[in-house]
């Protein structure tokens, strides 16, 4: 069974832009969840899809946004690209909210704002 | 709220040795408890997790943790390290059946020497 996948893996971009991150879960799981990881704040929950309805949300700014397909696929967008937002930002999946106990990461997209 | 504090930010230990990572939570309801692994520039992987029934949990890698209730703890221990259990360590808390939102504590990087 393929894993989490996250595309892309790397990328660069400049103050002001946006960026579109996507997450393909393991098959058969319907929950994605995002998470930024820092050097100094560390692992911050962004927010969880279950069957394309948001259910939980962390505390990032509004130009944080997702969304998740009628194929459990999602898609994470920051807009406005701020120095502060250079972050390796995980997916993870799990086949139902709330219920198993773990969450199967992907490997991550590194983002570089300059 | 709930919240977590890993209380070493690095353990150096070597090889053969035992260890111990600590970690504290602090939460207003009943809480579901993790430990991922991390090794460089990959995801997330889960150790061990506690949910319910015994305090003693194992997980694998020869690791295992145990639940505290009253300490608020639950510190993962390793009987005999290898130079391959070197990476970053983090410490998780849920809520019940809420488990797609984590809070994480800051880590634990195990250095194993040899």
């Amino acid at each position: 069974k393929a894993g989490v996948t996250q595309t892309p893996r790397y990328l660069i971009k400049t103050r002001g832009q946006q960026v579109t991150l996507s997450c393909s879960p393991i098959s058969g799981h319907r929950s994605v969840s995002w998470y930024q990881q820092t050097p100094g704040q560390g692992l911050q929950f962004l927010f969880e899809y279950f069957s394309e309805t948001q259910r939980n949300k962390g505390n990032f700014p509004g130009r944080f946004s997702g969304r998740q397909f009628s194929n459990s696929r999602s898609e994470m967008n920051v807009s406005t690209l701020e120095l502060g937002d250079s972050a390796l930002y995980l997916c993870a999946s799990s086949p139902e909210s709330g219920r198993t106990g773990e969450l199967f990461f992907g490997e991550g997209s590194r983002l570089t704002v300059l | 709220a709930q919240s977590v504090t890993q209380l070493d930010s690095q353990v150096p230990v070597f090889e053969e040795a035992p260890v111990e990572l600590r970690c504290n939570y602090s939460s207003s309801v009943s809480v579901y408890l993790f430990w991922y692994v991390q090794y460089p520039n990959q995801g997330l992987q889960l150790l061990l997790k506690y949910l319910s029934g015994s305090t003693l949990v194992k997980g694998i890698n020869g690791f295992e943790a145990e639940f505290n209730k009253s300490q608020t703890s639950f510190h993962l221990r390793k009987p005999s390290v290898h130079i391959s259990d070197t990476a970053e360590y983090f410490c998780a808390v849920s809520e019940l059946h809420n488990t797609g939102k984590l809070i994480f504590g800051q880590g634990t990087t195990l250095q194993v020497k040899p």
